[in-house]
């Protein structure tokens, strides 16, 4: 079975340029994260979906972030414009449905983002 | 105050040694206690999960919960060179809510 899977590995923008990270979850999951890290920071988490909805959108840091899952399968974030402190290292995982082992969340690789 | 207190490390032990990994927490809700390991440029890696208080076991390592003095344990016996890695506990609300996650201590395993 294929894990979480997160691209691009690693992505290097200029301050008010547009990224977009993508996170494929493992298959049938219906629960889907995003965290990111900060230099010198703990993993912070951004926000939680059930299928295509978003369940707890409490950690995301502002409106230049935007979340979506088309159809409840992949998810992308989308950063714009980018700004300095949004370098970091960018994670996504997923677990199955309430009440089957969801607490047991499966961690992607991460993409690290770089703002110059 | 932090929600989750780790001590970062480093930490290195001998081969063989007993780890003692710790963190505090200061919210009386979090029902899960996980303890995530991750490799250098790797994501975290769940390695064990207690709900409330009490202590669980897989095969080297034990988890600890003490929800009286919000305290949390992770024991490696037998440590091995490949145990090396930064130690991550994380708590969690309930059984699909986000995980608020410790600042991870550094351990390393001389051979």
């Amino acid at each position: 079975e294929a894990g979480v899977t997160q691209f691009p590995s690693h992505s290097v923008i200029e301050k008010g340029q547009t990224v977009t990270l993508r996170c494929d979850p493992i298959s049938g999951h219906d629960n889907l994260y995003w965290y990111r890290r900060v230099m010198g920071k703990e993993i912070k988490f951004l926000l939680h979906f059930v299928k295509e909805s978003k369940q707890d959108e409490s950690g995301m840091p502002n409106n230049r972030f935007l979340a979506e899952r088309t159809g409840g399968t992949y998810s992308t974030l989308k950063v714009q414009p980018a700004e300095l402190e949004d370098s970091g290292v960018y994670f996504c995982a997923s677990s199955p449905r309430a009440g089957v082992s969801s607490y047991e969340q499966y961690f992607g690789p991460g993409t690290r983002l770089t703002v110059t | 105050q932090k929600e989750v207190e780790q001590d970062p490390g480093p930490l290195s032990v001998p081969e063989g040694a007993i780890v003692s990994l710790n963190c505090t927490y200061s919210n009386s809700a979090f029902q899960y206690f996980m303890w995530y390991r991750q490799y250098s440029r790797k994501g975290p890696e769940l390695l064990m999960y207690t709900y409330s208080s009490g202590n669980k076991e897989d095969g080297r390592f034990t988890a600890q919960v003490d929800k009286s003095s919000k305290y949390i344990s992770l024991f490696i016996r037998d440590s091995q060179p490949s145990d090396s890695a930064t130690y991550l506990c994380a708590p969690a609300y309930s059984s699909a809510s986000k995980i608020i996650f410790g600042s991870g201590t550094r351990l390393s395993i001389r051979p």
